[in-house]
This record gives structure tokens, C-alpha cells and sequence, in this order.
């Protein structure tokens, strides 16, 4: 049983371009959230996804969005990159049926140049 | 506003002695709380969560932690370490409600485990 899957493992962009990362849900669960850890930090929210559609948001500027696909599977979209957007971005599914635990995948780390 | 203060942003201990890590939370109702561990160069793993049973929850690797609504704590215990729990920890609390809630996690602390 796959658990959380995200790609790629490694990036590195140039200030100003835009990014997107990707993230498979482990199997039987249909929420995603994202993370954004900063080095030496906790992950902050980013916001959450559930039927295809942004649920919950933290503190983070209209340049992050996202998206949901039928599948679960989602995205993470960046655009405008600062040097401040570099850091491990992380990807953590659940499931809805009762309150279950969310797990995490090893995550993306995005350095920006 | 929920938030997470782990005291100690590292904690160092020989092998074989107790682990204790401390976590404090700020809510208005008693949440759910989270202990994840994270190793070096990879993403976060569940140790054990509160959400409103037994007030002492036992996770893997042979961690526990004990919730205390009226210290508002939620510390992170293991008798006798290993040289293999040498990692970085993390205390999360979320809301209780309909479906995933978001997680609001503390600063971290790395525990560091010598010989």
C-alpha cells in the first residue's frame, strides 16, 4: 500500500519564475493539505483540498493556489517565486470518515535562486 | 488562535536514559493533539495522537504521551532511548470538527542521543 507520493524530490527555480508540485494521496484517502517548512521550522499550512475544492486556507498570499482532480491527486502552483519561497513543501492526506490522522510524504524541496 | 510552544529546541540524552519532550498548547477547547517525528531529509511520521480517549496515549516505537487539560500539556515520554530515535520531534494541535482540520505545528525540537 503506497503511502504519500510527491514530486519532484528536488527543485531549483530563478526569482520571478513559477512552479508546480505534485502530490498522489495515499490510497482510500480524499483530502489533501499542504505544508510549507521552512529551514530549521514547523510546517505552516498552506491550505487544504476536499472535492476538488480549497476548503481551508492559512496565512499565505494569492501567488500560492492550488488544485484537486478527481483522483485525489493534487497540485501546488506557486507563481512569482521569492527567495523566501525556498523550503521543504510537504503534502499530507486523510481520510473524512471520522477524524483520522493526516500522513505525510517526504516532500518537495524547492530552492529559489 | 490555536499554537503549539515546545519548550527546548534541543534536548540531548545518553542511550538507555528517559526522553522527555515538552509540548504546551494554546486553545480555547481541548483539541487534538499530535506528536510526529521527522528524520533527516524526510517527511513527518505519526508517533501518537490525542483525540479524546485515554488521557495517556502510547504511540510506536515505544513513545507515550500523557494529556493534561489542566497544564494544557501534552508531553512526549520514552523510558530508555536509542541511538535510533536521534531525529527531530514535533507538536501539533488541531480543531476538533467535521473532517481534516488543519494542523498547527510548534517550532520543533531536535534530540540528539549520545553514547
Amino acid at each position: 500500500d503506497a503511502g504519500v507520493t510527491q514530486s519532484p524530490t528536488h527543485l531549483i527555480k530563478t526569482r520571478g519564475q513559477q512552479v508546480t508540485l505534485r502530490c498522489s494521496p495515499k490510497s482510500g484517502h480524499d483530502t489533501v493539505s499542504w505544508y510549507q517548512q521552512a529551514l530549521g521550522q514547523g510546517p505552516q499550512f498552506i491550505f487544504q483540498y476536499y472535492e476538488e475544492e480549497e476548503r481551508q486556507r492559512g496565512n499565505f498570499p494569492d501567488r500560492f493556489s492550488g488544485h484537486q482532480f478527481p483522483n485525489y491527486s493534487s497540485e501546488l502552483n506557486v507563481n512569482a517565486l521569492l527567495l523566501g519561497d525556498s523550503a521543504l513543501y510537504l503534502c499530507a492526506s486523510s481520510s473524512t470518515g471520522g477524524y483520522q490522522p493526516q500522513h505525510f510524504g517526504d516532500g518537495t524541496r524547492l530552492s529559489i535562486l | 488562535a490555536q499554537s503549539v510552544t515546545q519548550l527546548g529546541s534541543h534536548v540531548s540524552v545518553s542511550e538507555g536514559a528517559l526522553v522527555l519532550l515538552r509540548c504546551n498548547y494554546s486553545s480555547s477547547v481541548p483539541p487534538y493533539l499530535f506528536w510526529y517525528v521527522q528524520y533527516p531529509n524526510q517527511g513527518l511520521q505519526l508517533l501518537l495522537k490525542y483525540t479524546s480517549a485515554a488521557t495517556l496515549v502510547k504511540g510506536i516505537n515505544g513513545f507515550e504521551a500523557e494529556f493534561k487539560k489542566s497544564e494544557t500539556s501534552f508531553h512526549l515520554t520514552k523510558p530508555s532511548a536509542h541511538m535510533s530515535d536521534a531525529a527531530e520531534y514535533f507538536c501539533a494541535v488541531s480543531d476538533r470538527g467535521e473532517g481534516a482540520q488543519k494542523l498547527v505545528f510548534g517550532q520543533g525540537t531536535r534530540l540528539t542521543i549520545n553514547p
